[in-house]
């Protein structure tokens, strides 16, 4: 199953709010990562927040990591039309092995005008 | 390049025929990454390189997937005897070290009729 799990699954919100997304996952993590994906384009990567930090800001970013919760989420403060977008958090355990990220299944953000 | 490059962005095969997919990473980055990605669906693995070995096959569905990376930089995922449930869209990303930000290309959508 899937390490990491996005919720929502859709967001709809107007322009200027903030939004809001979860992950949560369930191993011991080295570090979490949110993407962001355009339709029909690859993943950008947003933020990386390590485990042993509990919040991280770039920008209008801000992201959370509750190690004892197996947890994170993604804020996007004042929001623009432009960051319409699926949301992917991605962990590093080593859940089946190896390095790689696994990623959850996304929260689609719409922001309309 | 600038980025990581995946050709071709669209590939329509049919069922029982082999497809080569290719990916060039960011030069100089040891880590290369394989996913899959079906229709709203997140982000399934499943090869790993680091430099031009694969410590993590883990993802491959089946016999059918291979992938190979030679010099450290170009990879090709093959898919042999293609059928329908091999339809998706395959990301390949790179990065300068396990564990650190990936760097996606913007995909190769397969469809297979």
């Amino acid at each position: 199953s899937q390490q990491g799990e996005e919720d929502p699954q859709a967001l709809s919100i107007q322009e200027g709010e903030n939004a809001t997304m979860n992950c949560s996952y369930k191993t011991s993590i080295n570090n979490l990562q949110w993407y962001r994906q355009n339709s029909g384009r690859g993943l950008v990567h947003l933020i990386l927040i390590r485990s042993n930090e509990r919040e991280k800001h770039s920008g209008r970013l801000r992201v959370t990591l509750d190690t004892s919760k197996k947890s994170s989420s993604l804020l996007i403060t004042a929001s623009r039309a432009a960051d319409t977008a699926s949301y992917f958090c991605a962990t590093d355990g080593w859940a089946g092995g190896g390095n790689k990220l696994t990623f959850g299944t996304g929260t689609q953000l719409k922001v309309e005008l | 390049g600038a980025g990581v490059s995946q050709s071709p962005s669209n590939k329509v095969t049919e069922k029982g025929k082999d497809v080569e997919l290719r990916c060039d990473p960011i030069s100089g980055h040891t880590a290369l990454y394989w996913y899959r990605q079906s229709l709203g669906q997140g982000l399934e693995f499943l090869i790993y390189f680091q430099g031009n070995s694969a410590p993590d096959k883990s993802g491959l569905p089946s016999d059918r997937f291979s992938a190979e990376r030679t010099g450290g930089s170009v990879s090709t995922l093959t898919i042999q005897r293609t059928q329908q449930e091999d339809s998706a869209v395959y990301l390949c990303a790179s990065s300068s070290a396990p564990n650190s930000p990936l760097h996606f290309g913007n995909g190769t959508r397969l469809t297979v009729t």
